[in-house]
């Protein structure tokens, strides 16, 4: 079984600040690991995704995350917030080999980011 | 051309009604999804399909069903939609080839009044 959960259903910065939004997941096997931007009436796009190879990945947009074992975690975070950073974010997980759950993402409830100028 | 396309974008129907949400893609990707998005709830997987033959029920399949005309179809039915189906409903695709994430279409927003 595989879950996802988001703290913090909003955050709000403002611009130039730290943006963090965290991810903790659960997973019988080792995940892949997945955040995903929604912008308002848009579909999902990929910011970055962890696939067991580098423990910081880099996305778009400035965008970057740490998978931490120990932690089960795989927080975002971007330097210095914009204010084209505003909208929904989706962390996912789905786990990187075989069983029922095998090919299945598994979303959180979404983080709604508010940047103020 | 969207690579993951759905229509219609926005329905309006009635309590009862049967409706059907259709999905299409250019990507030649095996398998394919339905999710539906809620406030505060993500999205949540109604029905996957690995291949043309294989389709299967997610955590939310109850009051749908779904059929994958071909490998590039995959459409959701509501038979008799209720008002607590309202929602955003995403199709994804994605490539056993190649595991790392899903493509998705821009949604069908649904209200059932």
């Amino acid at each position: 079984a595989q879950s996802v959960t988001q703290l913090g259903s909003h955050v709000s910065v403002s611009e130039g600040a730290l943006v963090l939004l965290r991810c903790n997941y659960s997973s019988s096997v080792p995940p892949y690991l997945f955040w995903y931007v929604q912008y308002p009436n848009q579909g999902l796009q990929l910011l970055l995704k962890y696939t067991s190879a580098a423990t910081l990945v880099k996305g778009i947009n400035g965008f970057e995350a740490e998978f931490k074992k120990s932690e089960t975690s795989f927080h975002l975070t971007k330097p210095s917030a914009h204010m084209s950073d505003a909208a929904e974010y989706f962390c996912a997980v789905r786990p990187n080999a075989g069983g029922t759950s095998y090919g299945k993402l598994t979303f959180g409830q979404g983080t709604i980011l508010t940047v103020h100028p | 051309d969207a690579d993951v396309t759905q229509t219609p974008r926005n329905r309006i129907t009635k309590t009862g009604k049967r409706i059907m949400l259709e999905c299409s893609q250019t990507k030649g990707h095996d398998r394919m999804y339905w999710y539906r998005q809620d406030p505060g709830l993500g999205l949540r997987l109604i029905y996957y399909s690995f291949d043309v033959k294989d389709i299967n029920k997610g955590e939310i399949s109850d009051g749908y069903s779904v059929s994958r005309q071909a490998q590039a179809k995959f459409s959701l039915s509501l038979e008799s939609a209720i008002p607590n189906q309202t929602a955003l409903y995403f199709c994804a695709t994605s490539d056993y080839r190649a595991p790392y994430g899903y493509t998705f279409g821009s949604g069908t927003r649904l209200t059932v009044v």
